[in-house]
């Protein structure tokens, strides 16, 4: 089974709208760390928000929101106010258990999301 | 502040070459990793070390491939001899493990490797 599953290959979306990327996850330890990155079409991946199991509160990081829905293992970014710099490969990460030995990430496949002027 | 430094950004080898690839992380990090990124297999760990010492090495793909940390500033991926087949983007990252588990793993821009 699929640890991370994006299930947008691709979005497109007006300038200045909101827009949601789907991400879901599957794991069964309690403690968990969730990541949102960015990759443009430069190359170099952009580290955008985390969310951790226990957080209670959703992560917010400027125009970056994540809707975390724990019950259903999801962790959706939302991008408010989408600008044309916004278009770039998108992936959501997971580590699972929180202890020595376990800092490896797994990615999803991503979400190509390109923003229409 | 400077970021994660891979060099060199872009190589293109002849098969049966050996190909080195370089990484400094961010000066006080103490874990680093290499990540493979191909359009089939998506990004993928190959190898990570935690104060200069490899942890986890299960994705190593096979004995080509081997990762040294000589010291907390360097570390070299090296594949020797080189396959068409390890074309690919190899991405460096490195995050400071504590005892807080949110440990924000930051990625330099990145090698580009084709072997033809």
């Amino acid at each position: 089974a699929q640890k991370i599953t994006q299930t947008q290959p691709g979005m497109f979306v007006q300038e200045k709208e909101a827009v949601t990327l789907d991400c879901t996850y599957d794991t069964s330890d309690q403690s968990y760390g969730l990541f949102w990155y960015k990759q443009p079409s430069s190359g170099e991946m952009i580290f955008l928000i985390y969310q951790g199991s226990y957080d209670e509160q959703n992560a917010t990081e400027g125009r970056y929101s994540l809707n975390f829905q724990k019950a259903r293992k999801s962790a959706n970014l939302v991008i408010s106010a989408s600008q044309l710099g916004d278009s770039a490969m998108y992936f959501c990460a997971m580590r699972e258990g929180w202890y020595f030995g376990n800092e490896k990430l797994t990615f999803g496949t991503g979400t190509r999301l390109t923003i229409i002027p | 502040d400077a970021g994660v430094i891979q060099s060199p950004r872009h190589e293109v080898t002849e098969m049966g070459q050996e190909v080195t690839l370089r990484c400094k992380p961010i000066s006080g990090h103490n874990s680093l990793f290499w990540y493979r990124q191909t359009m089939m297999r998506g990004l993928e760990l190959l190898i990570y070390f935690n104060n200069n010492v490899p942890i986890d090495d299960s994705g190593m793909p096979e004995d080509r491939f081997s990762a040294k940390m000589p010291n907390a500033s360097f570390s070299t991926l090296k594949i020797q001899p080189s396959e068409p087949r390890d074309s690919a983007v190899y991405f460096c990252a490195s995050s400071f493990r504590d005892t807080v588990a949110k440990n924000i793993q930051y990625f330099g821009a990145g090698t580009r490797l084709s072997v033809l």
